[in-house]
């Protein structure tokens, strides 16, 4: 069960695109479409962003979108606003019941 | 509204037992897959544990296999976390979480968390 691995951090300035890259193996993020992400500002919990590589659920902005290639899945947050600023994780089913995170990305806003 | 409210957090000794509760509201609980999620302190995000909706499957990390039972009361629509031998290595904020389909889709609601923290 490895971590999933993500940048420790990314930025960009209001109104500009950044994307979140996301890397596991043929076993867990390759093998299923099963690759959700999270947004958690500090103290608080996460908040579904993501799932199913590249749905959005239902209060989510459209600037938000995800894919997957391979064994690499990427967050793309279009628009930046100050409020994107967080702490952001990929998750994904691994098989044989288990579940795993990245390490997460911490977003600045410039 | 749907709700997730987690309790039974504080401070325990290495070698100590601790039950976290979560208490759902909004939903029932036979209808969902629930996940416990902990976050050491800085650090990231690690599954602990799932049951299934039926409540038959329960499959844990392997860090807290043997250690950690998931469970939950119907009635009380409440999950459950039973920590035995605990280690300084699970002191962390312990969430709770809805799935959001099948049992490994996505964890669409959180709770607020509880701190648990293992220190002599």
């Amino acid at each position: 069960q490895s971590a999933l691995t993500q940048p420790p951090s990314a930025s960009g300035s209001p109104g500009q695109s950044v994307t979140i890259s996301c890397t596991g193996t043929s076993s867990d993020v390759g093998g299923y479409n099963y690759v959700s992400w999270y947004q958690q500002h500090p103290g608080k919990a996460p908040k579904l962003m993501i799932y199913a590589v590249s749905k959005r659920p239902s209060g989510v902005p459209d600037r938000f979108s995800g894919s997957k290639s391979g064994n690499t899945a990427s967050l793309t947050v279009s628009g930046l606003q100050a409020d994107d600023e967080a702490d952001y994780y990929c998750s994904s089913y691994a098989g044989s019941n288990l579940a795993v995170f990245g390490g997460g990305t911490k977003l600045t806003v410039l | 509204q749907v709700q997730l409210v987690e309790s039974g957090g504080g401070v325990v000794q290495p070698g100590g037992s601790l039950r976290l509760s979560c208490a759902a509201s909004g939903f029932t609980l036979s209808g969902y897959a629930m996940h416990w999620v902990r976050q050491a302190p800085g650090k990231g995000l690690e599954w602990v544990a799932v049951i299934w909706y039926d409540g038959t499957e329960k499959y844990y990390a392997d860090s807290v296999k043997g250690r950690f039972t998931i469970s939950r009361d119907i009635s009380k629509n409440t999950l459950f976390l039973q920590m035995n031998r605990l280690r300084a290595e699970d002191t962390a904020v312990y969430y709770c979480s809805r799935d959001r389909d099948w049992g490994f889709d996505a964890f669409d609601i959180w709770g607020q968390g509880t701190t648990v923290t293992v220190s002599s």
